[in-house]
């Protein structure tokens, strides 16, 4: 079953416009870790964030913001003022503590077209 | 500190041939993972392994085999290459299970 949901595809918007990308998980665990990776069209993947299930402390880091919710199990990131370079799939993926190899298991992810 | 390196970036084959996908981390990572990730999808896993000498399955590892017989090294070869191959190979490292993993810069592989 598919651990890891994120339900929007692609999200178009013009460049300055917010943009927030939705993540809802499924685990029975108690401890688990939530992560954002960015891939740009270049292809790599660039790690943005991680959270741990006992921490619900939102997160600002410049532009970018995490809203962690273990109530809804969501994980969402919200891009503010959008940039250009800020166009690429965004991923969410899970890593469960009862996984003894640590794997993460990633959503589909989000394609963010930000035009001029 | 290179973090983690893969080669060849691109290449392609033909079906039925075989291939060695490097991956080489400078980070002393004990963990180190191997996915595949298929147009417009998420990555699935293949391979992973805790250290020198233990390797496990992952989702998908029909078709591929790995070693890791150093903390740097970890290889995957591809037998007798099919189009359901095709993808791009993604190799990761942790230091710990529970830490972030971090990934190479991908090979993209066409088998035709």
């Amino acid at each position: 079953a598919q651990k890891v949901t994120q339900a929007q595809t692609e999200i178009s918007v013009v460049e300055k416009e917010d943009v927030t990308l939705d993540c809802v998980y499924e685990t029975r665990d108690t401890t688990y870790y939530l992560f954002w990776y960015k891939q740009p069209p270049s292809g790599e993947l660039v790690f943005l964030i991680r959270r741990n299930s006992f921490d619900e402390q939102n997160e600002i880091s410049g532009r970018y913001s995490w809203n962690f919710q273990k109530s809804t199990s969501s994980f969402n990131f919200t891009i503010t003022a959008s940039q250009v370079v800020d166009s690429a799939v965004y991923f969410c993926a899970l890593s469960e503590a009862t996984d003894s190899w640590g794997k993460l298991q990633f959503g589909a992810g989000t394609q963010v077209v930000v035009t001029p | 500190n290179a973090g983690v390196t893969q080669t060849p970036k691109f290449r392609i084959l033909k079906i039925g041939q075989s291939m060695t996908l490097q991956c080489t981390q400078d980070m002393n990572h004990n963990y180190m993972y191997w996915y595949r990730q298929d147009p417009g999808m998420g990555l699935k896993l293949i391979y992973y392994s805790v250290g020198a000498g233990i390797t496990d399955k992952g989702e998908v590892p029909n078709g591929y085999n790995v070693s890791r017989s150093t903390t740097e090294d970890f290889p995957l070869r591809l037998e007798l290459a099919a189009p359901s191959q095709t993808s791009v190979y993604f190799c990761a490292s942790s230091y710990f299970v529970t830490d972030t993993q971090y990934f190479g810069p991908g090979t993209r592989l066409t088998v035709l």
